[in-house]
């Protein structure tokens, strides 16, 4: 059974440029969760979406946005990139329920990389 | 927002040897969850703890949940070159909205 799937592996970007990433879930999974992590600092929750629907955000500017799609898939959109945007930029999918990461086990995909100059 | 803090920060050790990592907040957590990252990959979750007190065993590594709920340990027992990576350590905050992850123990054990 395929992973967790994200694209681009690696991104560089300029400063005020805007940025998409995708993620494919693993089948059967309906949440997907974004999560930035930047160096030293640790996994940083962005949002989370379940069945279409955005379930909780992050303490993360508007510029940061995304969408969950019909077949589950979905996007992070970053506007205005900033220097300090540079991270890694995790997905990670888990089966139905509003009970959210700590009860439905989160299966991470790879990252993608991220970096603005 | 509740915070998570892990140390030490890096640890090196030689193979064989038993190590302990610690997750401390000054925030009571609802449930805690230990996940270990290696280079190039997304975490992997090792065990969620739940309850106060609680001790759960992975093989050779022993997780265990402080009783006032705000602190977790993981013990590593005879360390295996295979045991490297990235510890880290999530919570969820006491009203069940936050999810937050600590900044982590990089391990590296040399054979």
């Amino acid at each position: 059974e395929a992973g967790v799937t994200q694209s681009p592996t690696h991104l560089i970007k300029t400063r005020g440029q805007q940025v998409t990433l995708r993620c494919s879930p693993i089948s059967g999974h309906t949440s997907v969760y974004w999560y930035q992590q930047a160096l030293g600092l640790g996994l940083q929750f962005l949002l989370w979406y379940d069945e279409g629907e955005e379930r909780n955000r992050g303490n993360f500017p508007p510029r940061f946005s995304g969408r969950q799609f019909p077949n589950y898939s979905s996007e992070l959109n970053v506007n205005a990139l900033e220097l300090e945007d540079s991270a890694l930029y995790l997905c990670a999918s888990s089966s139905s329920g509003l009970a959210g990461p700590m009860y439905n086990e989160q299966f991470f995909g790879p990252g993608t990389r991220l970096t603005v100059l | 927002t509740q915070l998570l803090e892990q140390s030490p920060q890096f640890l090196s050790i030689q193979e064989g040897e038993n190590l302990t990592v610690y997750c401390n907040s000054s925030s009571v957590f609802s449930s805690l969850q230990w996940y270990r990252q290696e280079p190039g990959e997304g975490p992997v979750l090792l065990v969620t703890v739940v309850t106060g007190g609680e001790v759960k065993k992975l093989k050779r590594l022993t997780f265990q949940f402080g009783d006032a709920r705000k602190d977790s340990s993981l013990h590593i027992t005879a360390a295996q070159p295979g045991d490297t990576g990235l510890y880290l350590c999530a919570g969820l905050d006491n009203y069940g909205q936050n999810f937050v992850f600590g900044p982590g123990t990089r391990l590296s054990v040399l054979p």
